[in-house]
């Protein structure tokens, strides 16, 4: 069983449209996160929640809004997307408890293109 | 907030020359230290972390790291590079109020 789950993996679609992007982990962490990786392969963090409550919440425009239902899933949003939002989004958790406290498992990538 | 500075963006080594890739780190106390690999169309995994103790930590694939508290260092060695190891490496620096942040990484070329 895939850890961490991200879809869709692959979206395009046009300017000012809406999206989401779902994630759901079965590790039993508490802690989840979205990151956004730009053409330079550079991650930035955009949302952390932990036990659905939101933790970090970087400056990251109004436009994208986080649901976490359940602790075990992470959706990403995104109204009225911009040619600038076309990257790699990656959902993480991070366990939070034993010995590997911290670590975080990543899902393969969701590669938006907006034309 | 913690910060991450890895200053070589790409790096070419032959096979079976050593490696060693360069981390620092901003972080008014003592950090989680990770070490995470990215081959081409694929997450994230994990190489290699330091949370405390001993600071010289053995991660897969042959890899090492060691943290240097003086430096605010967390470099990592592999004393023979082999071709499956080209690939993207980033250094992470994590606080326990959950975040968890990424330098730009370090792109891995191997000559034959």
């Amino acid at each position: 069983d895939t850890a961490v789950s991200q879809t869709p993996k692959y979206l395009v679609t046009q300017m000012g449209n809406d999206k989401s992007i779902k994630c759901e982990q079965n590790l039993g962490h508490d802690t989840m996160y979205w990151y956004k990786q730009d053409s330079k392969k550079f991650l930035k963090i955009m949302f952390s929640y932990n036990n659905k409550e939101l933790i970090i919440n970087e400056t990251v425009p109004n436009r994208f809004s986080p649901k976490s239902p359940d602790k075990a899933h992470l959706n990403l949003h995104i109204n009225s997307l911009e040619l600038g939002d076309s990257a790699v989004y990656f959902c993480a958790s991070r366990r939070d408890r034993g010995p590997n406290t911290g670590e975080l498992f990543f899902g393969e990538g969701s590669r938006l293109t907006v034309l | 907030a913690q910060s991450v500075t890895q200053p070589d963006i790409h790096i070419t080594v032959s096979e079976g020359a050593s490696l060693e890739l360069r981390c620092n780190y901003s972080y008014g106390a003592t950090p989680y230290l990770f070490w995470y690999v990215q081959s081409p169309g694929q997450g994230l995994q994990l190489l290699l972390k330091y949370f405390s103790g001993d600071t010289l930590v053995q991660g897969i694939k042959g890899f090492e790291a060691e943290f240097k508290r003086s430096q605010s260092s967390f470099n990592l060695r592999k004393p023979s590079v082999h071709w499956s190891d080209a690939a993207e490496y980033f250094c992470a620096v994590g606080a326990k109020a959950y975040d968890m942040r990424f330098g730009a990484g370090t792109r891995l070329t191997v000559k034959p």
